[in-house]
């Protein structure tokens, strides 16, 4: 069965530091991976996606995440932190084939402090 | 501009009395899904469609029913509602299996 895990329920990190939110998964096939964010009060937002190919995808924002296959992981990232960033993360997955059944993980609350 | 609309955006209502959220998007997407968003276990899928009249159970289908009847609309049923359904409700659709989702602005739902 399909599985997705954010370890943190939070995440602090100083403003102009780096930060990364957390995420591993489990499919049976090939992996879609994706985080969204959700700013208070609003619906979700696409940061980015792994399909296939390059292992470190760029996304909106100044967001990356990295593709790790032998750990299944999957890691958002951001080089510089901006107070604006603070909002609340979530990863999903769905496989490659068969039906358009999405798992999201709990969610981690990013919290920037200036 | 590209959109997904739910409605209404809040409701309160009580145990028993039938409602239906309505969903609707205007970038002739195929895909369509419902999500309830609860606190510390985030989003779980409970129904979604991949094409007009197929539609499809997600992790958490039990009280709650689905229509496709035209591309655009998706609305979400709940015959009888019961106080466990109190969530926060989101509408999505999506080009494609490797495409992003859109999501609307979410139902805030209270059951009493």
């Amino acid at each position: 069965a399909q599985s997705v895990a954010q370890p943190e329920d939070q995440v602090n990190v100083a403003e102009g530091n780096p930060l990364t939110v957390k995420c591993t998964y489990s499919v049976s096939g090939n992996p879609y991976l994706f985080w969204y964010v959700q700013y208070p009060n609003r619906g979700l937002q696409f940061l980015l996606k792994y399909i296939t190919g390059d292992n470190l995808v760029k996304g909106s924002y100044g967001f990356e995440a990295e593709f790790n296959k032998s750990q299944t992981s999957f890691h958002l990232k951001k080089p510089s932190a901006l107070v604006s960033d603070s909002a609340l993360y979530f990863c999903a997955v769905r496989e490659s084939s068969g039906t358009y059944k999405y798992i999201f993980g709990t969610g981690t609350r990013l919290k920037v402090l200036a | 501009e590209a959109q997904v609309t739910q409605n209404p955006r809040y409701l309160i209502t009580v145990t028993g009395k039938k409602l239906t959220v309505t969903c609707s998007q205007n970038m002739n997407h195929e895909y369509m899904s419902w999500y309830r968003q609860d606190p510390g276990l985030g989003l779980r899928q409970i129904y979604y469609s991949m094409n007009v009249e197929v539609t499809d159970k997600g992790d958490v289908p039990e009280g709650y029913k689905v229509s496709r009847k035209e591309k655009r609309n998706f609305p979400l049923i709940l015959e009888s509602p019961s106080p466990n359904q109190t969530s926060l409700y989101f509408c999505a659709s999506t080009n494609g299996p490797s495409y992003e989702q859109y999501f609307g602005p979410g139902t805030r739902l209270t059951v009493t």
